[in-house]
């Protein structure tokens, strides 16, 4: 069974920093791409950022690029997500998505499996 | 400019069929898509993946009742025999250059 399970979420400072964790379970995790998805308090999905099987490409919407970084260590089953430099408009629910119907490079595509979210919310 | 329009809400009696809609920009019209549903305090579940052709390959363990079915530049989700668990958002997705989502539809189930 495929499980997505995020950590890491909480309250930050604009101008500070945190880290989510996806820790990821029942698939060969170095396969596939992998994404983070956010949704806003009443707002829809939004495409934050992926990174490719093997971890030396990563992609950002244009809205976090420069500030948010996108990992993985494959060894731990692992995805990340640094964010530097939150804004208030970064607060939002995360996901961690898993791409579907291809591997390796190939990140966009369909998302056939998601995590339970993490709450993030950047305020002073 | 690839966009997907979906109407803000619907709503459908329980135990009846309803047909949700995401409309492609006319430009991209042989792009498939895929559905997405999101319940208060749940991730997304993926539904299914729908071609141009209306051909479509469902997630694990998604009931039978959720079909699709493409016309056009328009790709329609279809649930019959509508249950309360059935209520929620339901998000439309396409890749270009990157992931997009459509802005959901909220479905109510009287």
């Amino acid at each position: 069974e495929v499980q997505l399970v995020e950590s890491g979420g909480g309250l930050v400072q604009p101008g500070g920093s945190l880290r989510l964790s996806c820790a990821a379970s029942g698939f060969t995790f170095s396969s596939y791409a992998m994404s983070w998805v956010r949704q806003a308090p009443g707002k829809g999905l939004e495409w934050v950022s992926a990174v490719s099987g093997s971890g030396d490409k990563t992609f950002y919407a244009a809205s976090v690029k420069g500030r948010f970084t996108i990992s993985r260590d494959n060894s731990k089953n692992t995805l990340f997500l640094q964010m530097t430099s939150p804004r208030a408009d970064d607060t939002a629910v995360y996901y961690c998505a898993k791409t579907g119907g291809c591997t390796g490079d190939c990140y966009s595509y369909y998302f056939d499996y998601w995590g339970q979210g993490a709450l993030v919310t950047v305020s002073s | 400019q690839l966009v997907l329009t979906q109407s803000p809400s619907a709503s459908a009696s329980l135990g009846a069929s309803v047909n949700l809609t995401c409309t492609l920009t006319t430009r991209y019209t042989n792009y498939a898509i895929a559905w997405l549903q999101k319940q208060p305090q749940k991730g997304p579940r993926y539904l299914m993946k729908l071609n141009n052709d209306g051909s479509h390959r469902k997630g694990d363990g998604v009931p039978d009742r959720f079909s699709g079915s493409s016309s056009g530049p328009e790709r329609n989700l279809i649930i019959s025999g509508l249950q309360p668990e059935d209520e929620g958002d339901y998000y439309c997705q396409t890749w270009g250059t990157g992931p997009l989502f459509g802005g959901g539809t909220k479905l109510t189930v009287l």
